[in-house]
């Protein structure tokens, strides 16, 4: 089974700290993701990256930054946390496309509830 | 801008009923729908659908996708209190380069009452 993990499930920090997010995927996947989750506005892509040392901005990276230092591992960074990142992050793994064209769906971890005061 | 809207946002049924969600999209360079169940934690995979007209069929879930329409739905038949979450739509969009992107809806937030 593919397994996603991340460091914390919930995390209090405040305002002006630096936080630090990691996700860990066993599969070897090649692409990962960081969302936030926030009711009323659903699953939003904060980054991803498609290969190591690759990042791509997502639809709302304004705020974050992250680093793919090694396959297995992404970290979201929140150089300088403040309050509206107040939110439950969820990372995602995906494989790629199979040379038969199949394409893979994207795996999520159990989500850090990150509260920022 | 990629756009994809759930409806309804919410809904509450009794254990037996039949319901249906819908999805309906708007994006550049589509590759494939998906939807994800989520209750109290991390989303699960349900379905992925990548050609119109084909159901995909999973016990009592079933999901098909019209691509000239662009919307999908998926049925839940029987329904049962365990299938009570939020039922999440998304689609892969192709972002060049070997990266794709999945664009989420807001979700369907389903309540099953005995």
């Amino acid at each position: 089974d593919v397994k996603v993990t991340q460091s914390s499930r919930y995390l209090v920090k405040r305002t002006g700290e630096k936080v630090f997010l990691e996700c860990v995927q066993d599969m070897d996947h090649e692409n990962m993701f960081w969302y936030r989750q926030d009711p009323g506005l659903g699953l939003r892509l904060i980054y991803f990256s498609y290969y190591v040392k690759k990042k791509e901005k997502g639809d709302i990276p304004e705020g974050y930054s992250v680093s793919r230092e090694k396959k297995e591992r992404f970290s979201l960074i929140l150089e300088s946390a403040s309050t509206n990142q107040t939110s439950m992050y969820l990372c995602a793994s995906r494989n790629r496309d199979s040379l038969a064209g199949l394409y893979n769906e994207q795996f999520f971890g159990p989500g850090t509830r990150l509260t920022v005061l | 801008e990629d756009k994809v809207v759930q409806s309804p946002l919410s809904l509450v049924v009794h254990e037996g009923d039949t319901v249906t969600l819908n999805c309906s999209y708007e994006v550049t360079n589509f590759r494939s729908l998906l939807w994800y169940k989520q209750e109290k934690k991390a989303p699960t995979f349900l379905f992925m659908l990548t050609s119109s007209g084909i159901e995909k069929k999973s016990g009592r879930l079933s999901s098909i996708l019209d691509k000239k329409e662009l919307f999908s739905i998926l049925n839940i038949t029987a329904t049962q209190t365990g299938d009570s979450a939020i039922y999440l739509c998304a689609v892969e969009v192709d972002r060049g380069a070997g990266s794709y992107q999945l664009t989420f809806g807001k979700g369907t937030k389903l309540s099953v009452i005995p």
